[in-house]
């Protein structure tokens, strides 16, 4: 189960900061990869970035947001962060946690979703 | 950057009858890297289907997956009144994940 929590309004120029608990499984698998994506009704759906364990951490950011992002595992808690600076009222979405196991798609399990609204 | 555009737009049908979507990539797509998902109204997208034609874990098998290069089907073989939902086809390339705009099935 992936439970995603986070502040659900922002102002231009702040950071998003979400975090998605996962239990059932470990952020540190070595089988799985832990994704964003967000969805919005000019963008669709929009992958943001990933991390996984693969005896280390790697990380990757779609081009789009990569200046901006940071994803962040934390084993003691088994979960997974996204931080999004500088927020505009493009970053307005519904954002998404995904854990992957098929090596090929951002989620064969998804979280339920978070409504991010950025405006002043 | 590879482009995913999805046909028709909308699908209008009856429960029972036989529905077939279509994806189209700009550029030739590894069979391994296409994915479609269903998404219904205030819920997250359901992967359906990866590899193309792997229906992923609890998926009926009224859906199946098939093509390659640039053209990819989803085909529901008997609609039920639950498969109403809108589709997307995502691929997995250079700029790793990318979806489609969507294909909506609706109730005729």
């Amino acid at each position: 189960q992936l439970q995603q929590s986070g502040p659900g309004l922002l102002k231009p120029s702040q950071t998003l900061s979400l975090t998605c608990a996962i239990s059932g499984d470990s952020v540190s698998s070595n089988s799985a990869a832990w994704n964003w994506i967000r969805q919005s009704p000019s963008r669709g759906l929009e992958w943001l970035g990933r991390t996984y364990y693969r005896s280390k951490w790697y990380n990757d950011y779609a081009v789009s947001v990569k200046s901006r992002i940071i994803i962040n595992p934390d084993t003691s808690r088994n979960q997974v962060s996204l931080h999004l600076n500088s927020v505009t009222p493009e970053d307005t979405a519904v954002y998404y946690c995904g854990r992957d196991l098929t090596g090929t798609t951002p989620g064969d399990f998804w979280g339920q979703g978070t409504l991010v609204i950025v405006s002043s | 950057e590879s482009v995913l555009t999805q046909s028709p737009g909308t699908l209008s049908l009856s429960p029972g009858e036989r529905a077939t979507l279509s994806c189209r990539a700009s550029q030739s797509v590894a069979t391994d890297y296409l994915a479609w998902y269903q998404q219904k109204p205030g819920q997250a997208p359901r992967l359906l289907i990866y590899g193309a034609f792997i229906r992923a874990t609890g998926i009926p098998d009224r859906f199946s997956g098939s093509g390659s290069g640039t053209d990819f089907t989803l085909t529901i073989s008997r609609l039920e009144p639950e498969d109403f939902a809108v589709y997307y086809c995502q691929q997995f390339g250079r700029s790793l994940f990318t979806f489609g705009p969507g294909t909506r099935v609706d109730i005729k």
